[in-house]
């Protein structure tokens, strides 16, 4: 039972151009979300995350927006860059109960054309 | 300073035989979680480990198993490896706290065959 889902596998978008990757999660106990980054052959990276409290968050040109009563988030990266083009993981954590315990989504593999 | 550490990074074996893999976290880091990354799977989380102690593990056999030491440094081992155990295994750490970062190694790749 998959509780982060990234419904888009790939998603290409010219440089310039707003990228925007989308995440949906199922179970309402998740309080906080991240967006990882993954290069091939390198750990995900640290991206931008937003706790239940806030529906927007912002850093540089990374904006992620969460609608929790749709139970949905996405990132927003404007404008995107080539250097943006890897693979974004969605991810959420249950603060209340599972400490460093965190659901990742399967990915949407980014190709940001020049 | 220096970031998570794993190794060993590529590692090839046989089906029925076991791995163990090692990481060292940021240093300061108690907390110290494990990940399998396969193609259709996306990341899985396997365990996480705080003080010595696993205080959460993810739906995997017990065939995969962790510990970690006194000075946090941590081990997971796949015993009797079946092919579908193939993938990047990802070390993570973090502070002790709710929100802080979780920063990943690069992992190791293991390929059974």
């Amino acid at each position: 039972d998959q509780q982060v889902k990234q419904n888009s596998p790939s998603l290409s978008v010219q440089e310039g151009r707003i990228s925007i990757l989308n995440c949906d999660y199922t179970n309402s106990m998740f309080d906080y979300f991240l967006w990882y980054k993954k290069y091939p052959a390198e750990g995900p990276t640290f991206l931008i995350s937003i706790s239940s409290i806030k529906d927007k968050n912002e850093d540089g040109r990374f904006t992620v927006f969460l609608n929790k009563s749709a139970k949905h988030l996405s990132l927003h990266i404007v404008p995107s860059q080539p250097g943006d083009s890897a693979v974004y993981f969605c991810a959420a954590r249950d603060l209340k109960t599972s400490y460093d315990k965190v659901i990742f989504g399967p990915g949407t593999s980014l190709s940001v054309i020049p | 300073k220096a970031g998570v550490t794993q190794t060993p990074r590529y590692l090839i074996k046989t089906r029925g035989q076991q791995v163990t893999l090692s990481c060292s976290p940021i240093s300061g880091h108690r907390s110290v979680s494990w990940y399998q990354q396969t193609p259709g799977q996306g990341l899985q989380f396997l365990f996480e480990y705080f003080s010595e102690t696993q205080r959460n593990k993810g739906n995997f056999p017990g065939r995969f198993s962790g510990r970690q030491f006194s000075n946090s440094r941590s081990e997971m081992n796949v015993s009797t490896l079946e092919l579908g155990d193939s993938a990047l295994y990802l070390c993570a750490s973090s502070l002790q706290g709710a929100r802080n970062t979780i920063y990943f190694g690069e992992g190791s790749w293991l390929t059974v065959v």
